[in-house]
């Protein structure tokens, strides 16, 4: 079963502070991407990676990096934390070059930064 | 601007009735959309998926639509149960490959009470 794994699940961080959201993925996908959800807004892109190596900036990628060191592991980086990146971030795995491009998600990281 | 506009944005249903939830895009081009369930504090899971430019799928209980020359579609729920309270999410994707975006919805917030 298509599995992708977020940690950790909920988190509170400090302004100014550096926080590392992970995540792994057992579906051998290439593509992993990383979103976050507000309240009266779909899910917004931030990063995304088409393979170990690769990070791509999504459509709101000021204020995060990314890092995919492996096939599996998709990581996203808040060097410099601010109230504006309290969220519910979802990190997502997806098959590359089909008709119908398939993705799965984690359960989601609920960060609060204080 | 949003590109993805669903409606209504909530909906209280009795236990039994049928329901239907509609999406409208200006996504373009329109590879394919899909539908998912968000169970409050969950992931997204996707409940179906359309393609053609007139397409039809059934699961179960769901059933949706697809007409790309209107950009629009709908989402069916056929005897609503308890646990089909949840936000219904529409995605448009822009491509078939990893060179895609996902598009993405507010969401419908479906209550169903007994």
């Amino acid at each position: 079963e298509a599995a992708v794994t977020q940690s950790p699940r909920n988190k509170v961080a400090v302004t100014g502070g550096k926080v590392t959201l992970s995540c792994n993925q057992t579906n051998n996908h290439n593509n992993m991407y990383w979103y976050r959800q507000d309240t009266g807004h779909g899910l917004r892109l931030i990063h995304y990676s088409y393979g170990a190596g690769s990070t791509e900036k999504g459509d709101i990628p000021d204020g995060y990096k990314a890092s995919r060191p492996s096939q599996e592991n998709f990581s996203l980086i808040l060097e410099l934390a601010t109230p504006s990146q309290t969220s519910v971030y979802f990190c997502a795995s997806g098959v590359t070059g089909t008709a119908n491009t398939e993705v799965f998600f984690g359960k989601g990281t609920r960060l609060t930064v204080v | 601007k949003t590109q993805v506009e669903q409606s209504p944005q909530s909906l209280v249903v009795r236990q039994g009735e049928n329901c239907v939830l509609q999406c409208n895009y200006s996504v373009t081009p329109d590879n394919h959309l899909r539908w998912f369930k968000q169970d409050t504090g969950k992931g997204l899971v996707s409940l179906t998926v359309l393609v053609d430019q007139k397409d039809k799928t059934s699961n179960g209980r769901y059933s949706a639509t697809l007409d790309k020359d209107a950009k629009h579609s709908t989402l069916h729920i056929t005897a609503t149960l308890l646990d089909d309270t949840a936000t219904y999410i529409c995605v448009v994707g822009d491509r078939g490959s990893a060179l895609g975006r996902l598009h993405f919805g507010a969401g419908t917030q479906l209550i169903v009470i007994p």
